[in-house]
């Protein structure tokens, strides 16, 4: 049974331009969330998807930005990169059927490692 | 807000030690507390998970008990191996927040022969 698959696995950017990076849940669940995990801290949860849409969001500018399609995979998408987007993305997958208080296991993906130069 | 504190690494130790990485937090109500560990170039795995107080998880080796008085919960292994090398976290997700994780800052355990 795949997990979470991420791609691409490694991504270098130029300042300024934007990136997609994809995400494809573990079979059987319906919800994904993605974190950014720069060198040497914790991952911060940037949103998660469910049902196609965003249904929450953390403390990231608008610059990010995402969606979920019917199949529950899921893209992040990064506009006009700064330095400081360098890091590493993590994709998360749950199955949580909606349920406001669902306590289900996350599955997490390996990540992609964005660089920004 | 809610927040997670875990002791500051590198953590060594020798092979069969015994391991204990510090983890308190800041919430309200009861949140549900975690261990993650990333070894190198990979995601995170959960290790082991406690929804409520007093509830101890455990997972290959490792235990960690959630301590409400104390807001604690801090990782022990008996005996760590040399396999047992990698980053570990320690996150919260509130009980009234269904999907954010809140991480610490990661503690990297080095275990040496």
């Amino acid at each position: 049974d795949a997990g979470v698959t991420q791609s691409p696995t490694h991504l270098i950017k130029t300042r300024g331009q934007q990136v997609t990076l994809r995400c494809s849940p573990k079979s059987g669940h319906d919800t994904v969330s993605w974190y950014q995990q720069a060198l040497g801290q914790g991952p911060q949860f940037i949103f998660q998807y469910y049902e196609e849409e965003e249904r929450q969001r953390g403390n990231f500018p608008d610059r990010f930005s995402g969606h979920q399609f019917p199949n529950y995979s899921s893209e992040l998408n990064v506009n006009a990169l700064l330095l400081g987007d360098s890091a590493l993305y993590l994709c998360a997958s749950s199955l949580t059927g909606g349920a406001p208080r669902a306590n289900y296991g996350y599955t997490f993906g390996s990540g992609t490692r964005l660089t920004v130069v | 807000g809610n927040s997670v504190t875990q002791m500051e690494g590198p953590v060594t130790l020798s092979e069969e030690a015994f391991l204990t990485i510090n983890c308190t937090y800041t919430a309200t109500g009861y949140p549900s507390l975690f261990w993650y560990v990333q070894y190198p170039g990979e995601g995170l795995q959960l290790l082991l998970k406690a929804t409520k107080a007093d509830d101890k998880g455990s997972n290959k080796g490792f235990e960690a008990t959630y301590r409400k008085e104390t807001t604690s919960f801090h990782l022990e292994k008996g005996s760590v191996q040399v396999s047992d090398s990698a980053v570990y976290f320690c996150a919260l997700r509130s009980s009234s927040n269904t999907g954010k994780l809140i991480f610490g800052q990661g503690t990297t355990l080095q275990v040496k022969p």
